[in-house]
């Protein structure tokens, strides 16, 4: 099936970790997107990519990191220094003009 | 420059109808409309282009006032289905093609 698979589905993290998440999808769309919600909170960019090889900040980038090696794949980095990183996770793509498909989100906490 | 959201919550009985408002201060190319459910992916519902046009389908439709950056979501004779959280996204004319979000309008729809 085409779509956007984010893995893990739930991901925990002790004080001092980096963690990665994975966004990896199979519709051949350019854009990808990582965004951070918080309970009763809306969608906060992270850091966004239009092209392999290319991607920007967001405005909430500090503590994060990406890399776009390939077109299909967009994992996101939450580093030691990203000091409050309980929140669930939202990998988004999309093509052009068309609408943004999102996975089905990764769960972070901090133990 | 993310987009604001008007109310930030409604309460309706099942029937009565409902107005979700979105503006920002930039010059917008797309406005697009989507409804999250509790710890779920968002689902898109539509997207409104520059140029200023109405969509719908079923009972929700959206309008997109290129000259005031106005979106609004009309929801009439709701029904249980549509409660959950929706969100305008928007992508601005200037600058770089990145999708951002607005804090989003909590919907509950009572018996």
């Amino acid at each position: 099936d085409g779509g956007i698979t984010q893995s893990p589905k739930y991901l925990f993290r002790k004080e001092g970790q980096n963690v990665t998440l994975s966004c990896e999808q199979n519709l051949n769309h350019d854009a990808m997107y990582w965004y951070r919600q918080d309970p009763g909170q809306g969608l906060r960019l992270i850091y966004y990519s239009q092209i392999v090889n290319d991607f920007q900040k967001g405005d909430i980038a500090e503590g994060y990191s990406v890399s776009r090696e390939k077109k299909e794949s967009f994992p996101l980095t939450v580093t030691s220094a990203q000091k409050n990183p309980t929140a669930f996770y939202l990998c988004a793509t999309s093509q052009g003009t068309t609408e943004a498909f999102f996975g089905q989100g990764t769960r972070l906490t901090v133990v | 420059q993310q987009p604001v959201q008007s109310p930030q919550a409604v309460i309706l009985r099942e029937g009565e109808d409902a107005v979700i408002n979105c503006s920002s201060s930039k010059a917008l190319y797309s406005v697009h409309w989507y409804r999250q459910k509790h710890g779920e992916a968002p689902v898109f519902l539509m997207i409104l282009l520059k140029g200023g046009e109405q969509k719908g389908h079923d009972k929700i439709s959206a309008s997109f006032n290129e000259k005031k950056q106005q979106s609004s979501l009309y929801l009439t004779a709701s029904q249980l289905s549509y409660s959950g959280t929706y969100f305008c996204g928007t992508v601005e004319i200037q600058g770089a093609q990145k999708l951002v979000f607005g804090q989003g309008t909590r919907l509950t729809i009572n018996p």
